[in-house]
């Protein structure tokens, strides 16, 4: 069984940093491309980055680029998401999501962290 | 960047077909993906490539569209499909976008 589960979230003040780390089991971790992608309280979702199965092609979110950093360790199953430079608009629940290269969609999800961006 | 555009909310009744549109402001060709969020849950991908059903969904969910329009259908709705639906284009990125989201509400 797939399963991606998220920690790392809390509060954080404005201009801090946070690691979030996203721990994945149940198919290999390094056959697939992995996302982040995060949804504001009562809002939709939002794509934040991806990083393909071997890190060699990584992208962000305009939203996001040169504060946050997307990164994996194959070795220990998992993915990650260094925040630095945190803004209130940055307060969310912070997915990981599995992606399938062959079409970009996002087949397994985690059950989300929430990140709360106040001072 | 892609903007999907959803309509906000839909009610119907048990046992009635519904129609979920999502419009792209540019062709996304079949790159289309739909996704199912319950309250308090992740997103669930029921629809990947416009049509294509996702695994273990049930065959009462059903995709069709190409280029900027898209439709997902459900019949016949059950109470369980009460949740927030997303189109999810993959096409023109990144970005990789979302619609707004339709909230399903049952009569």
């Amino acid at each position: 069984e797939v399963q991606l589960v998220e920690s790392g979230g809390g509060l954080v003040q404005p201009g801090r940093s946070l690691k979030l780390s996203c721990l994945a089991s149940g198919f290999t971790f390094s056959n697939y491309g992995m996302n982040w992608i995060r949804q504001a309280p009562g809002k939709g979702l939002e794509w934040v980055a991806s990083i393909s199965s071997s890190s060699s092609y990584i992208y962000y979110a305009d939203t996001v680029k040169g504060r946050f950093t997307i990164s994996r360790d194959n070795a220990k199953n998992t993915l990650y998401l260094q925040m630095t430079s945190l803004r209130s608009e940055d307060t969310a629940l912070y997915y990981c999501a599995r992606v399938r290269t062959t079409g970009h969609y996002f087949d397994y999800w985690g059950q989300g962290v929430m990140v709360t961006v106040s001072s | 960047d892609t903007v999907l555009t959803q309509s906000p909310a839909l009610a119907v009744s048990p046992g009635e077909r519904v129609t979920i549109s999502c419009k792209a402001s540019e062709s996304v060709s079949t790159r289309m993906h739909w996704y199912q969020q319950k309250p308090g849950q992740q997103p669930k991908l029921l629809i990947y490539k416009a049509s294509n059903l996702a695994s273990g969904v049930p065959a009462r969910f059903s995709g069709s569209g190409s280029g900027t329009d898209f439709t997902l259908t459900i019949d016949p709705v059950e109470a369980d499909d009460t949740a927030t639906y997303f189109c999810q284009q993959s096409w023109n990125g990144p970005p990789w976008t979302f619609g707004g989201g339709t909230k399903l509400e049952l009569k």
